[in-house]
């Protein structure tokens, strides 16, 4: 069974620029996460999708982030304009039930 | 204000010791604690779970318990193999989802 797939694996950027992540769960899974870590800290929830339906998105920060999942299966993170905080790993993560199941992330740096 | 947390960073085992790594939580309102181990480049894996309605889980050389009144959880790896030497976070979920900073675990062979 085919993994939770991302890409980029990584991505470096301006400032200022805009830059998208990608992300296809495992088939089947209609729970979708995207998590931001930071160096030295664990996995932090940005927004989490049932289906197509974003339940959870309290600690994405609007302003310059979005995300979509077009028809409940792959979903595309978006920032624009990043900035030099933004620089980070970006995980995806899909589930059935509560086990999640990760992606490699992609690793973003903004200079 | 961390709802999981991890106190040490970092840990070191002798191969075929007893390695042990906790985790305190401050919300009740959880449904499941995961462990989840991360080589460098890759995602996390998902290792084990305790649902919160039991007090310990049992899958090989991996245990996990889970004491409510502390609100404390720890992870036991019998025995020790080098192999293991990995970042380990726990994390909550439920209607939350939260990790902690995770352990750097080595197992020095």
């Amino acid at each position: 069974e085919a993994g939770v797939v991302q890409s980029p694996r990584y991505k470096i950027i301006e400032k200022k620029q805009p830059v998208a992540f990608w992300c296809n769960p495992i088939s089947g899974h209609n729970t979708l996460y995207w998590y931001r870590q930071n160096l030295g800290q664990g996995p932090e929830l940005l927004i989490r999708y049932e289906n197509e339906e974003a339940v959870d998105d309290s600690q994405l920060p609007k302003d310059r982030f979005s995300a979509e999942r077009l028809k409940g299966v792959d979903s595309t993170l978006k920032i624009q304009p990043a900035e030099l905080g933004d620089s980070a790993v970006y995980l995806c993560a899909s589930s059935l039930g509560y086990e999640q199941y990760f992606g490699p992330g992609t690793r973003l740096t903004v200079t | 204000d961390q709802q999981v947390k991890q106190n040490s960073p970092s840990l070191s085992v002798q191969e075929g010791r007893i390695s042990i790594l906790n985790c305190d939580y401050t919300n009740s309102m959880f449904d499941y604690f995961l462990w989840y181990k991360k080589y460098p480049a890759e995602g996390p894996t998902f290792l084990i779970s305790i649902s919160s309605i039991k007090d310990k889980n049992e899958d090989g050389r991996f245990t996990v318990f889970l004491n409510k009144s502390a609100k404390h959880l720890s992870l036991h790896i019998v025995p020790s193999q080098p192999g293991d030497s990995a970042v380990y976070f726990c994390g909550e979920t439920g209607n939350q989802f939260y990790f902690g900073t995770g352990t750097s675990l080595t197992v020095i062979p």
